[in-house]
């Protein structure tokens, strides 16, 4: 499985914008980039996904570097509830028997201070 | 609309026991999976299921065993049980294997 590295933690101030950082040198033509989080006490939730081309949803957005070595997740305004640890995962996106599971590194845990 | 459900949310067990925990997936979910998070990790995958049959397997010994149902529900089972088995087991549901997983809220084992 190509690897993801992120920072262990950050912090960012609420109300303000917050970037996420991940290196993904390896990554493979096929592999979109995944973001998921979790919240304290539960599992973890979907965030955004992306392959070549920026994207934004309705929680955040996922901007990819031209050679796609590395991407950002977005938060335009932090909020308290934004507090969470974030992964940053590959997945080909050629299904296939064994490669359809999410592959978690420790993730960055971000402190949003009020 | 009901989220992914798992029972039960805490359980405490010794070494050398046997465990079942259960998942319920989301409505129209027929692929599920199961994670293993222990404290200060991410999850690990242990197992996938689709259609009721095994459509992944993760890096865990075969004391690990799971099973989905015609109604696509899932349990995991762990036979003699280790102290480093205690964590938090998370199951998640997604339309098909490959489609967004939404994840239920876990079940917290303690192995004494």
């Amino acid at each position: 499985d190509a690897k993801t590295t992120q920072p262990n933690s950050m912090e960012s101030n609420e109300e303000e914008p917050v970037h996420l950082p991940c290196n993904h040198s390896t990554i493979s033509g096929t592999d979109y980039i995944h973001w998921y989080r979790q919240l304290p006490s539960q599992g973890p939730e979907y965030v955004i996904h992306g392959l070549t081309s920026n994207v934004n949803n309705r929680m955040a957005s996922l901007a990819i570097a031209e050679d796609r070595k590395s991407s950002t997740l977005i938060l335009h305004r932090a909020t308290l509830r934004d507090a969470a640890v974030y992964y940053c995962i590959l997945r080909d996106g050629i299904s296939n028997f064994g490669n359809e599971k999410l592959t978690f590194g420790t993730g960055t845990r971000l402190t949003i201070i009020p | 609309d009901a989220g992914v459900t798992q029972s039960p949310t805490h359980l405490i067990k010794t070494r050398g026991q046997q465990v079942t925990l259960r998942c319920s997936p989301i409505s129209g979910h027929k692929s599920v999976s199961w994670y293993q998070q222990v404290l200060g990790q991410g999850p690990q995958f242990i197992f996938q299921y689709y259609e009721k049959e095994e459509r992944g397997r993760g890096n865990f010994p075969d004391r690990f065993s799971a099973r989905q149902f015609p109604n696509y529900s899932s349990e995991l089972n762990v036979n003699a049980l280790l102290l480093g088995d205690s964590a938090l087991y998370l199951c998640a549901s997604s339309i098909r294997p490959y489609n967004e997983q939404f994840f239920g809220p876990g079940t917290r084992l303690t192995v004494l």
